[in-house]
């Protein structure tokens, strides 16, 4: 089983649309989770960290359910600029800079 | 400020070859990492350096090694290349929890 396994996608949706991925770990002492995006030939970015309570930002929410060892992104609202591979992040081990990406979704939101 | 610059941007190697891929992290960072990314792959783990000390090792070969210099810059050497060796190697940098990645080193090995 890989350690972080995410929506095969591509997921492809109109503007206005809303979007959800989800994301499941295997490490149940997992303690750090993340959000990153990627643009095409991009290095990928922090889009949220993900916190236990949920945690919002504009159109963005980030879900985290330790007792299924799940994590989602919901969008809401798709731009055209959202359109991009969403990988879901875990941390591994103690070491600040090791992070376990998933394979990532492709989001392509269209006009 | 100056994000976190790798080098070369594109490469192209043969089979057995040696390479070597340079990082220069955000102006006080101490931390870097590695991430090899392969075509429709995440990044994966190579290596963490902070202070100049390897802090994490992800699983790969000794053909792969890093050192971090005092002015934290990095290199990362990848000895007798194989074709799956072709991955976009992705350095970023870190002060607290957060990853500043660079825009990548693109090694093709033919």
């Amino acid at each position: 089983r890989k350690e972080v396994e995410q929506d095969p996608g591509p997921f492809n949706v109109p503007e206005g649309a809303t979007v959800a991925f989800n994301c499941t770990y295997s490490n149940s002492a997992s303690q750090s989770f993340f959000w990153y995006r990627q643009d095409c030939r991009k290095e990928p970015k922090l889009l949220m960290s993900v916190y236990s309570s949920g945690n919002e930002d504009g159109r963005f929410t980030a879900q985290l359910n330790r007792a299924s060892q799940y994590i989602s992104l919901l969008i809401r609202d798709s731009k055209l600029s959202d359109s991009a591979t969403y990988l879901c992040v875990t941390q591994g081990g103690r070491s600040q800079g090791n992070l376990i990406f998933g394979k990532g979704t492709k989001l392509s939101v269209k006009p | 400020d100056a994000g976190v610059t790798q080098s070369p941007t594109h490469l192209i190697k043969t089979r057995g070859q040696h390479v070597t891929l340079r990082c220069s992290p955000i102006s006080g960072h101490k931390s870097v990492s590695w991430y090899q990314q392969v075509l429709g792959q995440g990044p994966q783990f190579i290596f963490q350096y902070y202070e100049k000390e390897e802090r994490g090792r992800g699983n790969f070969p000794d053909r792969f090694s890093a050192r971090q210099f005092p002015n934290y810059s990095s290199e990362l050497n990848v000895n007798a290349l194989l074709l799956g060796d072709s991955a976009l190697y992705l350095c970023a940098s870190a002060i607290t929890g957060e990853l500043f990645f660079g825009e990548g080193s693109r090694l093709t090995v033919l």
